[in-house]
């Protein structure tokens, strides 16, 4: 079992509607949980940080951590074109030294 | 300036030769990141320094070696390049967990450099 596992993509979706992305992780330990995006050839810029269970939004983002099942996600309304981009999800694991451990990506397309 | 820089952006090399890709940071973190990205394969770690005094092996060190020479630069060697180390190599950066006014668990936050893309033929 991976430590932390994507929901595979390629995930397209219109402009204007919902992106959801999942992601898993392993170590029940795990304390800090990220969502970078990452541009075709450009490096992972960080867009969201969630410590706690329970929604944190940030314009069009919202991220949701359940500790229990051991997901976070993250939900982009009103895609736009400009989303269109590698979703990287990262945890902290306490069996890792708390160092990040990085899912795969789930690449998403905005269709105008 | 952008905060995490990497030199070079785009490096093509042969088989045998020596390469050293550079990291500086203007962010005053403590904490320093090597890792290598392939298609399909995602991110994974090389080399990760805690302090100018403290480097760790990744999960994915051979054939790689750094040196942290103060806290702001950080540098990744390939000692005798080989083809399967073409790839993207960012460096990153976080905090030290002892800030004090940050949220829990947000010195894991690592902050990314622009990247070097390394051919080797």
């Amino acid at each position: 079992q991976k430590e932390v596992e994507q929901n595979s993509g390629p995930l397209s979706v219109p402009e204007g509607a919902i992106a959801s992305l999942n992601c898993t992780y392993s170590d029940r330990g795990s304390q800090s949980f990220f969502w970078y995006r990452q541009y075709s050839g450009k490096s992972p810029e960080l867009i969201m940080s969630i410590y706690s269970n329970g929604d944190k939004e940030d314009g069009r983002f919202t991220a949701q951590l359940n500790k229990a099942s051991q997901y976070v996600s993250l939900l982009i309304r009103d895609s736009q074109p400009s989303d269109s981009a590698t979703y990287l999800c990262a945890v902290t694991l306490r069996s890792n030294d708390y160092k990040l451990s990085f899912g795969a990506g789930t690449t998403v397309t905005v269709r105008a | 300036d952008a905060d995490v820089t990497q030199t070079p952006r785009n490096r093509i090399t042969k088989t045998g030769k020596r390469i050293m890709l550079e990291c500086s940071q203007t962010k005053g973190h403590d904490r320093m990141y090597w890792y290598r990205q392939d298609p399909g394969l995602g991110l994974r770690l090389i080399y990760y320094s805690f302090d100018v005094k403290d480097i760790n092996k990744g999960e994915i060190s051979d054939g790689y070696s750094v040196s942290r020479q103060a806290q702001a630069k950080f540098s990744l060697s390939l000692e005798s390049a080989i083809p399967n180390q073409t790839a993207l190599y960012f460096c990153a950066t976080s905090d030290r967990p002892l800030s004090s006014g940050r949220a829990v668990g947000s010195y894991n936050e690592q902050f990314f450099g622009p990247g070097t893309r390394l051919t080797v033929l």
